[in-house]
Formats: C-alpha cells, structure tokens, sequence
C-alpha cells in the first residue's frame, strides 16, 4: 500500500542534541512538508519542498533543517538551537500540490 | 496573510445527535478549503475538500461541508454522530499561489453515550 512512513514514533533528545526525524514516501508526489503540532496551536509549517534538491522555509523554520536528496525522502534534523523541540512532528506529501496527505507522526521529547 | 478560526475549542454531543464544527477563513481569493481528522497520537486524515462547483461537498464517514463565499465559512456536518467520530477536527485553507496550508486550532469532539 501507498503512503508515508514516519520513524521513530517516540524520540527523545538529551540539551545540546541534534536529532533527525525521518519521513519515507512511497506515493511519488513532488512536494513534501514538515509541521510541527503543539497542544492547541493547531499545524505550523516547519519546511517544504516541491522538488528535489530544492526546499523553502516555512512559519517556523530557526533551529530546524532538512534535506531532500530523494524524491522519496524528507528528513528533519531538530537541531540544539531550537530551545522548545517538544511536540508532535507530522510529515506531509502532495501531488498536485493538492491535498496534502499525512503519515502518523513522530513525538519528541527532551531528557 | 490568510488565516483560520474554528471558535469551538471543545465540543461534547450525545450519540445519535446531529453535529455542526464551525469554521471561518480569511483569504482575498478562493480559496482551496479542507476539513481533516486526527484521532489520538495519530496523523491526520482527510475528510473532504473544496476546490470549485457545486458549495456543498461530501466527504468520507458521512460527513459534509458547506461553502459560504458571504460568510467565509466552511462548516463541517454530520447528521448523526457515532461514539468512534470523537477526536479532533481541523479546518485548513491553501492559496492558490503556491502549495502553502493554513490550519485553524482544532475542535476536540467528545460523543456521550
């Protein structure tokens, strides 16, 4: 089956960590995003991209970064610069750029 | 800048019961409009859309929304509600000019038995 797989589900970052989440699909859209969910703040775009080796800020892109290597593949590094990485961290693709489809999420946690 | 309210942060109705979730937007041109799904520690799943047409639109698990240009709004509806709909429900908009989404803060449905 088609869709977009998020690993790890659960991650934990210790003070002066990077962590990298990754975010695999297999449904050959173009376009991947990242978001970030906090209780109540509904989704905040994080990062796009519409094409390989191409990606764009979003709303809240300082202390993150990513990747896109891969059609296929859209990786997130949270990096020690971002002071408040706890949330819920969704990936998205789309095709046309509409809609966006969703994979299950990672949480990440500090130590 | 667009943007998305949905007024209800929590909602609680009885099985069986009809339900509406409010949604307003605000955005110059037509927008492209979403409704998603999210139960717990979960992604989000897609209900229904508008792009053009016809201003009320079915989506999956029997729901439906309905477009008002007047009122900027795109409220989602459900004639009667089943205990599994209970979870949290997202409006999102997207411009035309790119593929950028703006979501609104959710509205957590409980259904009592």
């Amino acid at each position: 089956d088609g869709g977009i797989t998020q690993s790890p589900k659960y991650l934990f970052r210790k003070e002066g960590q990077n962590v990298t989440l990754s975010c695999e699909q297999n449904l050959n859209h173009d376009a991947m995003y990242w978001y970030r969910q906090d209780p109540g703040q509904g989704l905040r775009l994080i990062y796009y991209s519409q094409i390989v080796n191409d990606f764009q800020k979003g709303d809240i892109a300082e202390g993150y970064s990513v990747s896109r290597e891969k059609k296929e593949s859209f990786p997130l590094t949270v990096t020690s610069a971002q002071k408040n990485p706890t949330a819920f961290y969704l990936c998205a693709s789309s095709a046309d750029p509409w809609p966006q489809h969703f994979g299950d999420g990672t949480r990440l946690s500090i130590l | 800048a667009q943007s998305v309210t949905q007024p209800d942060i929590h909602i609680t109705v009885s099985e069986g019961a009809s339900l509406e979730l409010r949604c307003n937007y605000s955005y110059g041109a037509t927008p492209y409009l979403f409704w998603y799904v999210q139960s717990p520690g979960q992604g989000l799943q897609l209900l229904l859309k508008y792009f053009s047409g016809d201003t009320l639109v079915q989506g999956i698990k029997g729901f439906e929304a309905e477009f008002k240009r007047s009122q900027s709004s795109f409220n989602l509806r459900k004639p009667s509600v089943h205990w599994s709909d209970a979870a949290e429900y997202f409006c999102a908009v997207g411009e035309s000019a790119g593929n950028m989404l703006t979501f609104g803060g959710g509205t957590r449905l409980m259904v009592k038995p």
